[in-house]
C-alpha cells in the first residue's frame, strides 16, 4: 500500500524551514527518503530504521515514528539546491525488499 | 563510492522490437538489485526484485514474459522489454543493495517507443 505524504507541494524563500511527512497504514521496517531533480534519478537522503537507527545526510533530519507509522523529514535553513520532489518510500520486510514510494511532496525554494 | 550506472541513458525504438537495458554496481557487490518505472510526473513504481543467480520476483500486475530479468552477477542486472509497444514508454530506473541499508539508485534509462 502507496504511503501517503504531505504536503503535495510547498514554496518557500531561501532560509526557511519545511517538514514533509509520511504516513503508511502497515507497520513498517524502514522508511527512506529520496530527492529527485526533473529529469534525473532519485537521490539517497535518510533511511530511518525499526529501533531508531538512522543514516542518512549531515544537513537534513528525520524521524520515525513506529507505532504511529510515521516519518516526518526536516528541512532547516533551506538553500535553492533544495528544490525537487521528496519522496519517501516504504518498506515492510526485514531489509531486502523493494521500496513502496508516496507520491511525492514538490518543494520550490526561492531566493 | 556506491556508484551505479545504467545504460543507455536514452533509448528510442520502434514497436515490436526488443529493448536491453543494462545495470551495474561500479564499485560494490549487490545482493539485491530492483527495477523500477516511473511515469512522467508520477512516482517510482517497484516492478521486480533481483537476486543474482536466481529468478526475480515480479510484482503484482508486471508481466513476466514482457519485462526479462537477468541478474548475471553481483554486479549486473539487465532489463528486457520485450515487443515494446508505446505504452510500454517510460524512466525505467534500477537500484541496488548491499544488504540491510538505503538503495542506491541509477540514472535511469529513458525509452521511448514510436
Amino acid at each position: 500500500q502507496q504511503p501517503v505524504q504531505s504536503p503535495q507541494a510547498v514554496i518557500l524563500r531561501e532560509g526557511e524551514d519545511a517538514v514533509i511527512n509520511c504516513s503508511s497504514s502497515k507497520a513498517l521496517y524502514s522508511v527512506h527518503w529520496y530527492r529527485q531533480k526533473h529529469g534525473e534519478a532519485p537521490v539517497f537522503l535518510m533511511i530511518l530504521l525499526k529501533g531508531g537507527e538512522q543514516k542518512g545526510h549531515e544537513k537534513i533530519s528525520a524521524s520515525f515514528n513506529e507505532k504511529k507509522q510515521q516519518s516526518s523529514l526536516y528541512l532547516t535553513a533551506s538553500q535553492l539546491s533544495y528544490s525537487g520532489t521528496y519522496f519517501c518510500g516504504t518498506e515492510k520486510g526485514g531489509g531486502a525488499d523493494g521500496l513502496t514510494f508516496g507520491k511525492g511532496t514538490h518543494l520550490i525554494i526561492q531566493p | 563510492g556506491a556508484v551505479v550506472s545504467q545504460h543507455p541513458s536514452w533509448v528510442i525504438c520502434k514497436s515490436g522490437t526488443s529493448v536491453k537495458i543494462e545495470c551495474r554496481s561500479l564499485d560494490f557487490q549487490a545482493t539485491t538489485m530492483f527495477w523500477y518505472r516511473q511515469f512522467p510526473k508520477k512516482s517510482l513504481m517497484l516492478m521486480a526484485t533481483s537476486n543474482e543467480g536466481s529468478k526475480a520476483t515480479y510484482e503484482q500486475g508486471v508481466e513476466k514474459d514482457k519485462f526479462l530479468i537477468n541478474h548475471a552477477s553481483l554486479t549486473l542486472s539487465t532489463l528486457t522489454v520485450t515487443s515494446a509497444h508505446p505504452e510500454d514508454s517510460s524512466f525505467y530506473i534500477c537500484s541496488a543493495s548491499r544488504g540491510k541499508y538505503e538503495q542506491y539508485f541509477g540514472p535511469g534509462t529513458r525509452l521511448t517507443v514510436t
